[in-house]
């Protein structure tokens, strides 16, 4: 049993539809984090919040707009993306950002065709 | 140039054997490291925080040299469990996340 979950598992979309991944941390955490993972690549963060507040946009382009309502629940928004989009998308959560370790989610595998 | 590098293996083992991963990061101002495990198409699970002085976690070992700036995964009496990719993971003082390299990879056989 994780501490974090995630929302659609899978996902398949065209590249005009608009979807959103939802992300649920039950660890009292305060950081909140979105990773994407491609094959052959490392993880690459995407986005960092902390008590709910954006501090971390790694040039991400603006198809992906993310969402964090309160510092337990994380959101992906997507719309018109992107085949090479296709990819891992994974949520983490940790204590505090910065110096602590991260636990994450099973992951949305996403596939854009 | 790359944070965080990794050697991506792949690693071939028998069962019992010793196997040494290192990781290196180019920032001198890192924080905190990690070693984390993922499994195929699984997510990265925390196999053990890397600290100073060096820790233990039974057949698991992790160092950190940071004047050379790297840290290694030791595996004593591998099992076939074992097999999977290792992730390091450091934080840097400027930023606000763990970064990681691209994983090594690793095949335990019987």
């Amino acid at each position: 049993e994780t501490g974090v979950t995630q929302t659609p598992r899978h996902l398949v979309m065209g590249m005009t539809n608009k979807k959103s991944l939802k992300c649920e941390q039950h660890l009292g955490h305060n950081a909140m984090y979105w990773y994407k993972q491609s094959a052959k690549k490392p993880l690459e963060l995407m986005f960092v919040y902390s008590l709910e507040e954006r501090v971390e946009n790694n040039s991400v382009p603006s198809r992906f707009s993310p969402e964090c309502p309160n510092s337990s629940h994380l959101f992906l928004h997507l719309h018109t993306l992107q085949p090479e989009d296709s990819a891992l998308y994974l949520c983490a959560s940790s204590l505090r950002s910065r110096e602590t370790e991260a636990f994450f989610g099973q992951g949305t595998r996403l596939t854009v065709v | 140039r790359k944070e965080v590098e990794q050697d991506p293996g792949p690693f071939n083992v028998p069962e019992g054997a010793t196997v040494a991963f290192n990781c290196t990061y180019s920032n001198s101002a890192s924080q905190s490291f990690f070693w984390y495990r993922q499994d195929c198409r699984k997510e990265p699970k925390l196999l053990m925080s890397v600290y100073s002085s060096g820790n233990e976690d039974g057949r698991f070992t992790a160092q950190l040299n940071r004047a050379s700036q790297y840290i290694s995964l030791l595996i004593r009496d591998s099992k076939l469990s074992d097999s999977a990719t290792y992730l390091c993971a450091v934080t840097f003082l400027s930023g606000y996340a763990l970064n990681f390299g691209k994983g090594t990879s690793l095949l335990v056989t019987p």
